[in-house]
């Protein structure tokens, strides 16, 4: 199985700072791999799809890169809404599997 | 208003049986991939199965293969979960999610409980 790796587990900024969390595969998926944000007591929700396209209703400060096995979300200016928890997830061979988050948390 | 509703998950002993089920409303069903992803209490996401359009393809994480069984009814626009031999780590949030990938998992429920305890 492919595993996702993210980093870092925990990430501390202000409202206002810009973000950057990577997420990286145990073996090349081209650009299969979507990033999802999931606040407490709620689903997840998907942001970004196929590394780089947002999903409907995805601000624009979101934004996502990367191919083979280094993918990158970022953040260009944090709003307080945004601190959550983050997933990537990819979808290669029918066997899809989740990176294990990475905590944004207000600073 | 697009929704997925799931339903049917409970408290059940070690060894016992249930079935999920997902209620869908406000896009056309038949036309989309659907997928069960789980969490375990305080843990990350688990994708659990997925369903092709036609019901005629189902794929599983290999540690499930044999003890869940997705489907779907088309006609009732639902989605179910059948799990047999139920374990103490199989306690999670059950989520049924749209599919639109596959394996772009767009839209979500709110979750149910499934709590497998004696």
């Amino acid at each position: 199985d492919i595993v996702l790796t993210q980093s870092p587990a925990t990430l501390s900024l202000s409202p206002g700072e810009r973000a950057t969390l990577s997420c990286r595969a145990s073996q090349a998926i081209a650009t299969y791999l979507a990033w999802y944000q999931q606040k407490p007591g709620q689903a997840p929700r998907l942001l970004i799809y196929d590394a780089s396209k947002r999903a409907t209703g995805t601000p624009a400060r979101f934004s996502g890169s990367g191919s083979g096995t280094d993918f990158t979300l970022s953040i260009s200016s944090l709003e307080p809404e945004d601190f959550a928890v983050y997933y990537c997830q990819q979808r290669t061979n029918w066997l899809y599997t989740f990176g294990q988050g990475t905590k944004l948390d207000i600073k | 208003e697009m929704q997925v509703v799931e339903s049917g998950g409970g408290l059940v002993q070690p060894g016992d049986s249930l079935r999920l089920s997902c209620a869908v409303s406000g896009f056309p069903f038949i036309t989309y991939w659907m997928t069960w992803v789980r969490q375990a209490p305080g843990k990350g996401l688990e994708w659990v199965a997925t369903i092709r359009q036609d019901g005629s393809r189902m794929y599983y994480v290999d540690s499930l293969k044999g003890r869940f069984t997705i489907s779907r009814d088309n006609a009732k626009n639902s989605l179910y979960l059948h799990m047999s031999t139920l374990r103490a780590e199989d306690t999670a949030v059950y989520y049924c999610a749209r599919d639109s990938g596959p394996g772009i998992f767009d839209l979500w429920g709110q979750g149910t409980l499934v709590t497998v305890s004696s």
